[in-house]
């Protein structure tokens, strides 16, 4: 049963646009919720993570929107570039544990 | 600082084998976490050990087992291996304590035929 549902499967976007990858859970004893970009044959890159006591975080292109009340978290990715065409994770950890969304494949078309 | 390193990195066994996984954290990282990667389940939670003390394990069976050393080297072992165990098995390490900051190694690519 996963714990965090992550949406949607895969996206297209042009260079430039913005990618937006949506998570919700249901766990309220989750504390720490990250997200991880993959690529192929390499393991998951830590990009950036946020605290419940904290609304948004912005690290360069990559922002976390974070929604506690609803149970929602999300990852925007400003001016996409073809470098960022990877599987991005989220995740949410409690109990020194990390669960992971299904993850997301990123296409970035130039 | 070298990265999480594993060894080794690719890995075919035969169904009913045994195998066992190395993984060294980051330097100064105490904790280990252990995770399985396949196309079909995701990325999934095995254990975790802090000062060679695991305090969480995830659902899987008692043919995977895990240990940590004084050096926060860490091991994982699968006994009598099924073709299910195909898979990408990940190491991640972090400082410990309370935070979830965790850092993934390349993995080991293990294959029962």
């Amino acid at each position: 049963q996963q714990q965090v549902k992550q949406s949607p499967q895969s996206l297209i976007v042009q260079k430039g646009g913005i990618s937006i990858i949506n998570c919700a859970y249901e766990n309220t004893a989750f504390d720490y919720f990250p997200w991880y970009q993959q690529f192929p044959g390499k393991g998951p890159a830590l990009l950036i993570a946020i605290r419940p006591d904290v609304s948004e975080k912005k690290e360069g292109r990559f922002t976390i929107s974070f929604n506690k009340s609803a149970k929602q978290f999300s990852l925007h990715i400003m001016d996409s570039q073809p470098g960022d065409s990877a599987t991005y994770f989220c995740a949410a950890g409690a109990d020194y544990k990390l669960s992971f969304g299904a993850g997301t494949t990123v296409t970035v078309r130039a | 600082k070298a990265g999480v390193t594993q060894t080794p990195r690719y890995l075919i066994k035969t169904r009913g084998q045994q195998v066992t996984l190395s993984c060294s954290p980051i330097s100064g990282h105490r904790s280990v976490s252990w995770y399985q990667q396949t196309p079909g389940q995701g990325l999934q939670f095995l254990f975790e050990y802090f000062s060679e003390t695991q305090r969480n394990k995830g659902n899987f069976p008692g043919r995977f087992s895990g240990r940590q050393f004084s050096n926060s080297r860490s091991e994982m072992n699968v006994s009598t291996l099924e073709l299910g165990d195909s898979a990408l098995y990940l190491c991640a390490s972090s400082l410990g304590s309370l935070t979830y900051e965790q850092y993934f190694g390349p993995g080991t690519r293990l294959t029962v035929t």
